[in-house]
């Protein structure tokens, strides 16, 4: 069974900090990954995705994958309370062209 | 204004009566899929369509059908509603199946 797993949380980090979240996949041959930001209550809207080309960095957020390890991860620069959200990780299933497997999602709450 | 929508926002019924949850974008998607979403469990996929015509199961098709009549809509049935199908569902849409996905606005079910 393909996985993609992220620690729930909640992760706690003071306003301004960098804020650093996980994502583990199991996969190998995964060559698309998401970000998708998610508010309570809303629906999820897309942060960021990257190939396994590269990192790629879009104003305060940068999504880095690591292959050899198997995880890709978000960074978001001074962090800001409208930044507490839960954020999802998607990845693609490499035994289907149309399928995403998606992570539970982590709680991000900053604190101000 | 570009956007994904789904009808009804909310819905409380009972065991074994049949309902649909309509979806409709206006972007000239040609992939579109449902989703549920249960707390620990992340976004899991129940359907998706290629185009109009071409569907095919997700990872949780049991208990649900869909059909792609037309390009901008995509309703979700589910004949026989149980209880284990209380969640919250979303609809969403994209030009290619892994490029960024645009969701509806969510649908909370309740089957007593």
């Amino acid at each position: 069974q393909k996985e993609v797993e992220q620690n729930s949380g909640p992760l706690s980090v003071p306003e301004g900090a960098i804020a650093s979240l996980n994502c583990t996949y199991s996969d190998r041959g995964s060559q698309s990954f998401f970000w998708y930001r998610q508010y309570s209550g809303k629906s999820p809207e897309l942060i960021m995705f990257i190939y396994s080309n590269g990192d790629k960095e879009d104003g305060r957020f940068t999504a880095q994958l690591n292959k050899a390890s198997q995880y890709v991860s978000l960074l978001i620069r001074d962090s800001q309370p409208s930044d507490s959200a839960t954020y999802l990780c998607a990845v693609n299933n490499e035994g289907s062209n149309y399928q995403l497997i998606w992570g539970a999602g982590t709680k991000l709450i900053i604190k101000p | 204004e570009a956007q994904v929508t789904q009808n009804p926002r909310y819905l409380i019924t009972v065991t074994g009566k049949k309902l649909t949850v309509t979806c409709s974008q206006n972007m000239n998607h040609e992939y579109m899929s449902w989703y549920r979403q249960d707390p620990g469990l992340g976004l899991r996929q129940i359907y998706y369509s290629m185009n109009v015509e071409v569907t095919d199961k997700g990872d949780v098709p049991e208990g649900y059908k869909v059909s792609r009549k037309e390009k901008r809509n995509f309703p979700l049935i589910l004949e026989s509603p149980s209880p284990n199908q209380t969640s919250l569902y979303f609809c969403a849409s994209s030009p290619q199946p892994l490029e960024t996905q645009y969701f509806g606005p969510g649908t909370r079910l309740l089957v007593l």
